[in-house]
This record gives C-alpha cells, sequence and structure tokens, in this order.
C-alpha cells in the first residue's frame, strides 16, 4: 500500500463548480498535511496547510480526518485558473520528511 | 515569484561531466532540502538540511554530493549519471526542521543527461 494515495482523476468540471478530493495516508503516526497545486513544468507551490479543526482560505477548504487517515481539498466556484495537478503531502513522524501523493489532475472548462 | 532561487534553470550533460546545481534563500530558513521529480510523478525526497547539516539522506547514490555552505545556500554536486537521472530537481525550504513547518519550493532545474 502506498505512504500516500490520491486519485489521479482528471476532474473535468465547468467553471463555477464545486469539486472535491481526497488524500489517505497509511501511516498512523503522521503529523502535519498540506496541499500543494503544481502546474505544468513548474515547482509545487503550497496552497494550504491542513489543521485538526479544518481551516478555509478563500474558496479553498481542507479538512482532516485522523480517524479515518484521509484529508480532503474543497473548491467552490471553480475558476479557468484553478486547473492544475493538486498534491496531498504528509509528514512522517521523524524529521521533516515530506511524502507526496501522486497527485489529482483539475481542468476547469469554460 | 518564488523565494526560493534556484540555477541554472536548465541543464544538460553528459555521463562524465561534473555539475552542480545551485539553491539560495533568504528568508531565514534553517531546513533545507533536494528533491527528484520525474514526468508526471511526484516529488521524491533526497536531501535534509537542518541548521547545515545533513539530517536525512534517503539511500542516494553517491554520484549524487549535497553541500550546505551557509544557512542561505545549499548545492548539489553531480557526477557520472545516469540517462535515468534526468529529472526536475527541487530545492525547498522550511523555517525549521520541525513537522509542522510547510516547505516552499524553488522553480528547480531541468536535467537531462546525454
Amino acid at each position: 500500500r502506498k505512504e500516500v494515495e490520491q486519485d489521479p482523476g482528471p476532474f473535468n468540471v465547468p467553471e463555477g463548480a464545486t469539486v472535491a478530493f481526497n488524500c489517505t495516508y497509511s501511516n498512523s503516526a503522521s503529523q502535519s498535511f498540506f496541499w500543494y497545486r503544481q502546474d505544468c513544468r513548474k515547482e509545487p507551490k503550497l496552497l494550504m496547510s491542513v489543521y485538526s479543526s479544518g481551516n478555509e482560505d478563500g474558496r479553498f477548504t481542507a479538512q482532516l480526518n485522523r480517524a479515518s487517515q484521509y484529508i480532503s481539498l474543497l473548491i467552490r466556484d471553480s475558476k479557468l485558473s484553478d486547473s492544475a495537478t493538486y498534491l496531498c503531502a504528509v509528514t512522517m513522524e521523524y524529521g521533516n520528511k515530506l511524502v507526496f501523493g501522486a497527485g489529482t489532475i483539475l481542468r476547469v472548462k469554460s | 515569484d518564488t523565494e526560493v532561487t534556484q540555477t541554472p534553470k536548465h541543464l544538460v550533460m553528459g555521463m562524465t561531466n561534473k555539475k552542480s546545481l545551485k539553491c539560495e534563500q533568504h528568508m531565514g530558513h534553517r531546513a533545507m532540502y533536494w528533491y527528484k521529480q520525474k514526468a508526471k510523478k511526484p516529488p521524491e525526497l533526497m536531501f535534509v538540511y537542518s541548521y547545515e547539516k545533513l539530517s536525512i539522506n534517503e539511500s542516494v547514490p553517491s554520484r549524487f554530493s549535497p553541500e550546505c555552505p551557509n544557512s542561505s545556500l545549499l548545492n548539489l554536486h553531480l557526477h557520472a549519471l545516469q540517462p535515468e537521472d534526468s529529472a526536475l530537481y527541487l530545492c525547498a525550504s522550511s523555517l525549521g526542521q520541525g513537522v509542522y513547518q510547510p516547505q516552499h519550493f524553488g522553480d528547480g532545474t531541468r536535467l537531462s543527461i546525454l
């Protein structure tokens, strides 16, 4: 079983739609959780840290479910510019070793 | 614009060449990282430096040699690479090596081995 798993998609959605991604992790000792977005041939950019209480930043909402070992990202009112690959990342219990999921491709169409 | 700067942006080298990748940040971060990313795959951790000392080496072949001359700079020295080493090499930094510190990435060096 992979340490961090994501549905690769692609998710094809119209502008204005709400879309949600899930990411599961296998190590119950995982400490911290992040969502990154990566555009084609660019570097990953930090989108959000994910906290136990859940957090929101504008149109983006992240949730953590430790009992079921998954994190989620909800994007409301999708924009064309949201088209990218969304990577979830989990920090293991030692150091700051960040393990990435394979990424979920989002395509927002007009 | 990214606050982690990597040079060069692109590098083509032969299998017998020696070259170096450079990474610089001026955010006062004390942890720095090297990742390798193949096409359509996620980044994979190679090395972690914390307070200028190597803290994690993910069993990377010795043809990759990291160096951290000071808290702002991180180098990756390359020697006798193989074609399968062609990839995007990403540098990242974080405030510390604490597990809750998010990592910020540079825009990478795209490396091609002939």
